[in-house]
This record gives C-alpha cells, structure tokens and sequence, in this order.
C-alpha cells in the first residue's frame, strides 16, 4: 500500500511566480491536511479538505494561497505571487474517510521543500 | 490555545545510552497525543499515540505515558541507536469538540544524535 505522495519533492520559484504543490494520498483515504514547516519551526495547520470540499482554512494565509482536492486527481497546493518568506517545507497528511476525529492518526508524505529567490 | 512545548536541542547521546525527551501541553479538554519522528530529508512518521489519560504509548523501544495530572507527554528509550538519530517532535489533536478538534498542534521538535 503506497503511501502519501508528494509532488515534486524541491520546488524553485523566483519571487513573483505560482507555486504548484501536490499531493496523493493514501489508498482509501479522502480526508487531505496541509501543513507548513518553516526553518527550525514545528508544523503548522494549514488546511483540511474532503473531496471537493474545503472543511477548514482556518490556517491559510488570507491572500496568495489556495487548495483544492477534486473529485479526480491529487490535492493542490497554490501559492500565486511567491515571496521570499514563503519558502518552507510543505507536508501533505491524509486519514480514511468516515473519521477527521482528533484520535485520527494522520500519515505524512515527504514534503514538498519550496525555495522562493 | 492549544500549544506543545519540548525541551530545546540538540540532544547528543552515546549509543545504548537513555533517552528522555520532555513534552508538555497546554489545551482545553482531552487532547490526543502524539510523537513523530523525522528522518533527515523525509517526511514526518508516526512513533507512537496515547488517546487518553494513563495509556501508554510504544513502539520500537520508545514509550511515552499519557499524564493528565502534569499535561506531560514525554518520550523514553531505554537504550538508543544511531539509527534513531532524527528529529522528534511531540503532538496534540482534539483538545476541543466541534471544528478543529483534528488539527495537530506540534512542538518545535528536538533534534537527537547518537554517537557510535
């Protein structure tokens, strides 16, 4: 059984450009969490999202950042306008559906490292 | 709100030495709690999970008791390896019913080495 995949794993931006990150999760699993790890920083709550539904963006940035998990296809990460603080390692996690209880185990994918120039 | 405090690293150790690293929590309710480790340029994997008070969790040698009475979570090994050289951070969820009780609030984590 695959685990989460993260796409791609080093991601180069200039300032000014989009950032597309992305993430498959688990067989069987539909409940998708972002989360961001800046240097020396624990993980930070981004988003959770089922398919085709944005639960709780609580932790995104209002401006610049967006996520999707459509009915086909991996979740997105999009960060339009990319700026320096914005390099950080962005860890996708995923957990089976019928759940999203705090008792959940959530499954980590290798991260995706954005670098902004 | 909810937060995870960890003692600072790094923490070098000699092989087959003890390991203690500290966690307590600051939340409302009954949290979950957890530790994931991270190994040098990988992703973060679940060691081990207590879902309520005075369960212990284990796995691979680690252990950590779930403590209400001190909102203590920390982690032990009685004899380490240098394979067990990461990174380590401590973790809690559902420390509040209704919208966001599954949102993991981390510690900053504490970077282990472990010398031959």
């Amino acid at each position: 059984n695959a685990g989460v995949m993260q796409n791609p794993r080093h991601l180069v931006r200039r300032r000014g450009q989009e950032a597309r990150l992305r993430c498959s999760p688990m067989k069987g699993h539909s409940h998708v969490y972002w989360y961001r790890q800046l240097p020396e920083e624990g993980l930070k709550f981004m988003v959770y999202l089922q398919k085709e539904n944005i639960i709780d963006e609580s932790g995104m940035p209002k401006e610049r950042f967006s996520a999707e998990f459509p009915k086909e296809g991996p979740s997105i990460l999009r960060i339009q306008q990319v700026v320096r603080g914005d390099s950080a390692a962005y860890f996708c996690a995923s957990s089976p559906p019928g759940t999203g209880k705090p008792t959940d185990t959530q499954y980590f994918g290798p991260g995706t490292r954005l670098t902004v120039l | 709100g909810n937060s995870v405090t960890q003692m600072e690293g790094p923490v070098t150790l000699s092989e087959e030495a003890f390991l203690t690293i500290n966690c307590t929590y600051t939340a409302t309710g009954y949290p979950s709690l957890f530790w994931y480790v991270q190994y040098p340029g990988e992703g973060l994997q679940l060691l081990l999970k207590a879902t309520k008070a005075d369960d212990k969790g284990s796995n691979k040698g680690f252990e950590a008791t779930y403590r209400k009475e001190t909102t203590s979570f920390h982690l032990e090994k009685g004899s380490v390896q240098v394979s067990d050289s990461a990174v380590y951070f401590c973790a809690l969820s559902g420390a509040y019913s209704g919208a966001g009780s599954y949102q993991l609030t981390f510690g900053k984590g504490t970077k282990l080495s472990v010398i031959p």
